[in-house]
């Protein structure tokens, strides 16, 4: 059965700490990964990857993908309590027709 | 607002009602995902439309839900006969057909059934 597991559940740390987050995943037709960002309501787009080993960045987040091995990560350096939130990963599987497949997300907190 | 709107944003309903709810992708967006999504849990996929054609139905999706996208543009999903396991939050995403690109979701349709 396809799945995605992010690791850790959740994680609380110290503003300026820098954290990793976790992404593995077994999809029977794998077409992209990607990382969101929910805090209340709704899952907003941090990044989207296709191609293992090119990092993508934004800001104090990045992200690259490891399609051998199967797995994402997420990087935050010097956290913000604005960090705080729920951080998804979903992978697009193409058996079938295309849909996104989520993890169970990482609850980030960042204390002041 | 060009985003993905839901309505209601929240719902709270007695035991047995049927409830329905709206989701208006981006204009241009050919295709529409429904997720269901509980306290502590990632979006569990439920059903996907292309344009007005309901490709795929997750096996979560019980005979009590219907789901439609009439002139392949809004979307509607009915819950009939509720019951106090549907309450969830309801995330409706649309995308683009072509190319590889992200899903943008709406603020979600909070359901309490009591």
């Amino acid at each position: 059965e396809d799945k995605v597991v992010q690791s850790p559940l959740s994680l609380v740390v110290h503003e300026g700490d820098t954290v990793t987050l976790n992404c593995s995943y077994e999809v029977t037709n794998f077409r992209s990964l990607l990382w969101y960002k929910q805090e209340k309501k709704a899952p907003t787009f941090l990044f989207m990857l296709t191609s293992s080993g090119i990092e993508k960045k934004s800001g104090r987040l990045s992200s690259i993908l490891d399609k051998k091995e199967l797995f994402s990560i997420l990087n935050i350096t010097a956290t913000q309590t604005g960090d705080s939130a729920i951080y998804l990963c979903a992978v697009e599987d193409l058996s079938g027709t295309y849909k996104y497949i989520f993890g169970t997300g990482t609850r980030l907190k960042v204390l002041a | 607002d060009t985003g993905v709107s839901q309505d209601p944003r929240h719902k709270i309903t007695k035991r047995g009602q049927n409830v329905t709810f709206r989701c208006d992708p981006i204009s241009e967006h050919n295709r529409l995902y429904w997720y269901r999504q509980t306290l502590g849990q990632g979006p569990e996929f439920l059903t996907y439309f292309q344009n007005e054609a309901q490709l795929e139905k997750s096996r979560l999706l019980s005979d009590r839900f219907s789901a439609e996208r009439p002139k392949g543009s809004f979307s509607t999903l009915e819950i009939q006969r509720t019951e106090q396991g549907d309450s969830a939050m309801y995330l409706c995403a649309s995308s683009l057909l072509q190319g590889v690109t992200e899903a943008f979701f709406g603020q979600g349709t909070r359901l309490t059934v009591v």
